[in-house]
């Protein structure tokens, strides 16, 4: 089992929907979660930061459930510009000795006219 | 906006040549780290450091080796590049932060051909 899963893509969604990517972690002990977004051929940037209460910026919601190991992200209102890759990235080391970050294989979002 | 730099954008070598791909960064990360990514494909940990004089190997094995001399130089050399070596590479950088939530920050990588 990998350390971080995302649901496999693509998700092909119109203009204007709401969609949801889920990312499950296997190590309990993880703490710190992320979201990035990347272009084709471009270097990933951060999308959001995700919070223990959940945290909302914009269209964007992310939210975390550590009973079941997983972040999700929610895009409402989608836009033929938020097409890209997402990719969940987690921090498995609780006492921030380590500098290694788990990265998800990534769930591509097409959003259509 | 994060202040980390990789040079060259693009290079096209022939086998068997000798390459440094840079990475700079100016907001005094402690951490930095080197990824491998093929178009399409997932990224994978090739080296990362914890800081001046520290380096580690990442997840994927590679021929690559790093240095850190500097904390806001690393360097990645390829002693003797092969086609197999053609893919983009991405240097990141961040803070130590509490609890490890500090983000990652990525130059805009390099992408390496080797004909």
């Amino acid at each position: 089992r990998k350390e971080v899963e995302q649901d496999p893509g693509p998700f092909n969604v119109p203009e204007g929907a709401t969609v949801a990517f889920n990312c499950t972690y296997s190590n309990s002990a993880s703490q710190s979660f992320f979201w990035y977004r990347q272009d084709c051929r471009k270097e990933p940037k951060l999308l959001m930061s995700v919070y223990s209460s959940g945290n909302e910026d914009g269209r964007f919601t992310a939210q975390l459930n550590r009973a079941s190991q997983y972040i999700s992200l929610l895009i409402r209102d989608s836009k033929l510009s938020d097409s890209a890759t997402y990719l969940c990235v987690v921090n498995p080391d609780p006492y921030n000795q380590g500098g290694k970050l788990i990265f998800g294989q990534g769930t591509e979002l097409s959003v259509k006219p | 906006e994060a202040d980390i730099y990789q040079t060259p954008r693009y290079l096209v070598i022939g086998t068997g040549k000798k390459i440094t791909l840079e990475c700079s960064q100016t907001m005094g990360h402690d951490k930095m780290y080197w990824y491998q990514q093929d178009p399409g494909m997932e990224l994978h940990l090739i080296h990362y450091s914890y800081g001046v004089n520290s380096t580690e190997k990442g997840d994927l094995s590679s021929e690559s080796t790093v240095s850190r001399i500097r904390t806001e130089h690393f360097p990645l050399t390829l002693e003797s590049a092969r086609p197999s070596h053609t893919s983009q590479y991405l240097c990141a950088s961040r803070e130590k932060g509490i609890k490890g939530n500090s983000p990652l920050h990525f130059g805009n990588g390099t992408r390496l051909t080797v004909t």
